[in-house]
């Protein structure tokens, strides 16, 4: 199965600055999903990233604070901008890496102070 | 939209001890699928069941999909302190979409 390296595996953030998170796979996929994981909660989706078009945002989530790209096949990378501690959260990045198959990347858990 | 109950919210349970998660959806599932975290980091995979009726075991986890209840549950069976984490179960979003949608979780303790 797929292999997703997700960078950083943490950080910590002033307010106001922007941190982008990176997840290679090991394989070409066409669609990437990028979720977010608020403390105590369950992956709330963010967008869905495929290569060669503009990423879809699901409600609530808009591209001037989670600006995605997807320049090829094998690697997408999420901007969180402009934070805040409500920003605070895991991000997680995950892969279709077949029509019944999901692949999630380790996580980046952010603080923002 | 298509949403996941999972219950308990959290349980805690001795070591050697059996126990199920459940898993209900709001719209008949077409198929489903079991994740597990472990605390703060990525999902591992578990099994994903595609057809009512259907039951899928590895290792000591055991699943089943009763889509006539719209249900999926998740039974462990001797329980380790290794089984501990959040156990999230997962459907495609409607409409073809290719997105998994997530239930809240379900977070095991196993106590030595």
């Amino acid at each position: 199965s797929a292999v997703i390296s997700q960078k950083p595996s943490r950080d910590i953030c002033q307010r106001g600055t922007s941190l982008t998170i990176q997840c290679q796979v090991d394989s070409q996929v066409t669609m990437m999903f990028w979720y977010r994981q608020q403390p105590g909660q369950s992956l709330t989706l963010i967008a869905t990233a495929n290569q060669g078009s503009e990423a879809t945002y699901e409600s609530g989530f808009v591209i001037d604070k989670f600006p995605i790209s997807r320049p090829n096949l094998t690697f997408s990378t999420l901007t969180v901008s402009n934070m805040s501690p409500e920003d605070s959260s895991i991000y997680l990045c995950s892969a279709q890496t077949n029509p019944y198959g999901y692949t999630f990347g380790s996580g980046t858990r952010l603080t923002v102070v | 939209s298509q949403e996941l109950e999972q219950s308990p919210q959290s349980l805690i349970v001795q070591e050697g001890k059996n126990l199920t998660i459940n898993c209900t959806s709001s719209k008949t599932l077409y198929g489903l699928y079991w994740y597990k975290q472990k605390y703060g980091e990525g999902l591992i995979f578990l099994m994903m069941l595609q057809k009512g009726g259907e039951e899928k075991s590895h290792e000591k986890i055991t699943a089943k999909l009763d889509e006539k209840k719209q249900q999926s549950s998740l039974h462990i069976t001797a329980s380790q302190p290794s089984h501990a984490g959040i156990y999230l179960c997962g459907v495609k979003g409607q409409g073809g979409s290719e997105k998994l949608v997530f239930g809240k979780g379900t977070k095991l303790t196993v106590n030595p």
